[in-house]
């Protein structure tokens, strides 16, 4: 059966901090990656789209990025981080076939003070 | 773009009946619903395809309008579980998925 791991759970990172959340799935090949971001009572904003490794989408620009150095690996980082960044960020992931549920990882509650 | 969700919150008692509607302004291929306890990861519901065709999940069911550009979902003789906040999805090509901005349930005894 496939998982998904995504960490850490909280983070508390001061603003002008680097960021780095990885989430990986096993179980599975050359899965969908996304990373969706949802401030406090908010929709699922998506931010990052990959198909296959290298391949990313950048949904919304800003200053947070995505890469996927391996086929089940999907990591979003930021070199500084803004207090607007603050919100629970959720990596997911789906088989390319048609009409594929997504699967979420428990998600990363991040607070930039 | 993100697909359009009303009401933004919805209060009822157990046993009530309620509504959830998602639209868009483009074409859609398929919806998906989740639900969404809070502080936890979105759970799948259902996935519909363009056609009118609707779906069941214990009591919740889902029906899509192709020509309205529009699916909506039925929380029936709710139940204190069903308590959450329900997004829909949107597929475009290459499977992306794309969410509303959710609607927050609460089902009180």
């Amino acid at each position: 059966s496939q998982t998904i791991h995504q960490w850490p759970a909280t983070l508390v990172q001061p603003v002008g901090s680097p960021l780095s959340l990885e989430c990986t799935v096993e179980g599975t090949s050359n899965p969908n990656l996304y990373w969706y971001r949802q401030a406090a009572g908010r929709g699922l904003q998506l931010l990052f789209y990959s198909v296959g490794i290298g391949q990313i989408s950048s949904e919304v620009p800003q200053n947070l990025s995505a890469s996927r150095p391996q086929d089940r690996q999907f990591i979003l980082s930021s070199k500084k981080l803004l207090l607007s960044d603050s919100g629970f960020y959720l990596c997911a992931w789906s088989f390319t076939t048609d009409l594929a549920e997504a699967f979420f990882g428990q998600g990363t509650r991040l607070t930039v003070v | 773009q993100q697909p359009v969700q009303s009401p933004q919150a919805v209060i009822l008692r157990e046993g009530e009946d309620a509504v959830i509607n998602c639209s868009s302004s483009k074409a859609l291929y398929s919806v998906h619903w989740y639900r969404q306890k809070h502080g936890e990861a979105p759970v799948f519901l259902m996935i519909l395809l363009k056609g009118g065709e609707q779906k069941g999940h214990e009591k919740i069911s889902a029906s899509f309008n192709e020509k309205k550009q529009q699916s909506s979902l039925y929380l029936t003789a709710s139940q204190l579980s069903y308590s959450g906040t329900y997004f829909c999805g949107t597929e475009a090509a290459g499977n992306k998925l794309t969410f509303g901005g959710g609607t927050r349930v609460l089902v009180k005894p």
